[in-house]
């Protein structure tokens, strides 16, 4: 099966822009899907497919993607962004899904 | 709104079965279309896909990695999806999440999740 890398932590300043990147070959077939993550809780679906965000979910968070990369893009990151992100794909393998590794976001 | 809650013993033996179940309120286990799935993580650690299962129960699919000691089935007339772990070693020690997953042609998501269960593997 196809594996999806994604940078162990990245750190961002308060109201700034971040991107946070998953790279792996079946991301030249498919889009990507993002995940937030908070200590103790379940993941949240913050973007799927193109470019689409769930109902609820700010406009400050998109995706995009080219190649084999795929990326989460949060302009103005508040404080309440701290979090996890993890992204996934369909593999090319035929499995539907397959996990970043993810991405502990700090926001300072 | 879509609820899904998952149940089981918190505490298996190694070399024994985990078992799970979790009940899905406010939708059907049959609604067309959409797999449903569980996905684990173990104690600060990553997200790890277990296994999925189309809506009519005809079709599943398992992490590699996993299957040949993973089983995951649908029961319509409970509203519940199940999973089964055999042979489990410390290493399976986990949350574990249910999930509803969205299979399209150019992508997939899980679009609910539930609250996770933690299960530990010790004797």
């Amino acid at each position: 099966s196809s594996e999806l890398t994604q940078d162990p932590a990245v750190s961002v300043a308060l109201g700034q822009t971040v991107r946070i990147t998953c790279q792996g070959d079946s991301l030249r077939s498919y889009y990507a899907s993002w995940y937030q993550q908070k200590p103790g809780q379940a993941p949240v679906l913050v973007i799927y497919g193109k470019r689409n965000r769930p109902s609820g979910i700010p406009d400050r968070f998109s995706g995009s993607g080219s190649g084999n990369t795929a990326s989460l893009t949060i302009t103005g990151a508040q404080a309440e962004d701290e979090a996890d992100y993890y992204c996934n794909s369909r593999d090319t393998s035929g499995y539907p899904v397959v996990f970043g590794g993810g991405t502990k976001l700090t926001v300072v | 709104q879509l609820q899904l809650q998952e149940s089981g013993p918190g505490l298996v033996k190694p070399s024994e079965t985990l078992s799970l179940t979790c009940t899905v309120s406010g939708g059907s286990v049959s609604s067309s279309g959409y797999y449903w799935g569980w996905v684990r993580q173990p104690p600060g650690k990553g997200l790890e896909w277990i296994g999925s299962i189309y809506y009519t129960g005809g079709s599943t699919y398992y992490n590699p990695s996993l299957k040949s000691r993973v089983s995951i089935a649908l029961d319509t007339s409970k509203n519940q999806l199940s999973l089964k772990l055999s042979s489990v070693t410390a290493a399976d020690t986990a949350v574990f999440y249910c999930g509803r997953l969205v299979v399209v042609i150019d992508t997939s998501y899980f679009d609910s999740w539930g609250q996770g269960t933690l299960v530990a593997v010790s004797s």
